[in-house]
């Protein structure tokens, strides 16, 4: 049973444009949310990440916001660039942690 | 610093047959994890270690995997009479201190084709 869900395969965005790629969760005990970015042939890499406790953290040009009540968190990356192309995965944790199935993001030049 | 890495970087093999797989994590990190991915599919915990010893195998699909850390460092994914379904892309990852808010970094993987 998947806790973890992302339902948009991929997302296409215009460079310089906000992209905004959502997870929804099934489990109320996760207690720290995180983002992974990977690309082709690579592990994925740490993006940026969330406590329960807080609604919305912020590095640069990456945004993470949680809603609790929905059980729904988001990534925004704006302004969109052409390096941020990647499969993006959403993970949560309570012990163990659990990833989404990914949403490849396509940043158009 | 040199990151995780993982080898052998692709691993082709038959129906029957008994594979390692081998991840180096990064130097002074306690905590290594090994996760599968599927086709389509995120990772998927497999197995964590804290030093030497597995904290937590409840991941493992069946008896026919089993992973080792005898030094706390290299860890080996061992996978015994493979299957057709066990081809994945095996990914490990380590930390520095094993906590859940602690940030883990991944290897490139290992996939592995049972033919």
């Amino acid at each position: 049973d998947q806790q973890v869900k992302q339902n948009s395969p991929s997302l296409s965005v215009q460079e310089g444009r906000i992209s905004i790629l959502n997870c929804d969760y099934t489990n109320s005990m996760f207690d720290y949310f995180l983002w992974y970015k990977k690309y082709p042939a690579e592990g994925p890499t740490f993006l940026i990440s969330i406590s329960s406790i807080k609604d919305k953290n912020e590095d640069g040009r990456f945004t993470v916001f949680l809603n609790k009540s929905a059980k729904h968190l988001s990534l925004h990356i704006v302004p969109s660039q052409p390096g941020d192309s990647a499969v993006y995965f959403c993970a949560a944790s309570d012990s163990q942690f659990y990833f989404g199935t990914g949403t490849s993001l396509t940043v158009i030049p | 610093g040199a990151g995780v890495s993982q080898t052998p970087s692709n691993k082709v093999t038959e129906k029957g047959k008994y594979v390692e797989l081998r991840c180096d994590p990064i130097s002074g990190h306690t905590a290594l994890y090994w996760y599968r991915q599927s086709l389509g599919q995120g990772p998927e915990f497999l197995i964590y270690f804290q030093g030497t010893g597995a904290a937590d195998d409840s991941g493992l699909p069946n008896d026919r995997f089993f992973a080792v850390r005898p030094e706390g460092s290299v860890s080996t994914l061992k996978i015994q009479r493979t299957e057709r379904g066990d081809s994945a892309v095996y990914l490990c990852a380590s930390s520095l201190t094993g906590g859940n808010t602690d940030t883990q970094y991944f290897g490139p993987g290992t996939r592995l084709t049972v033919l």
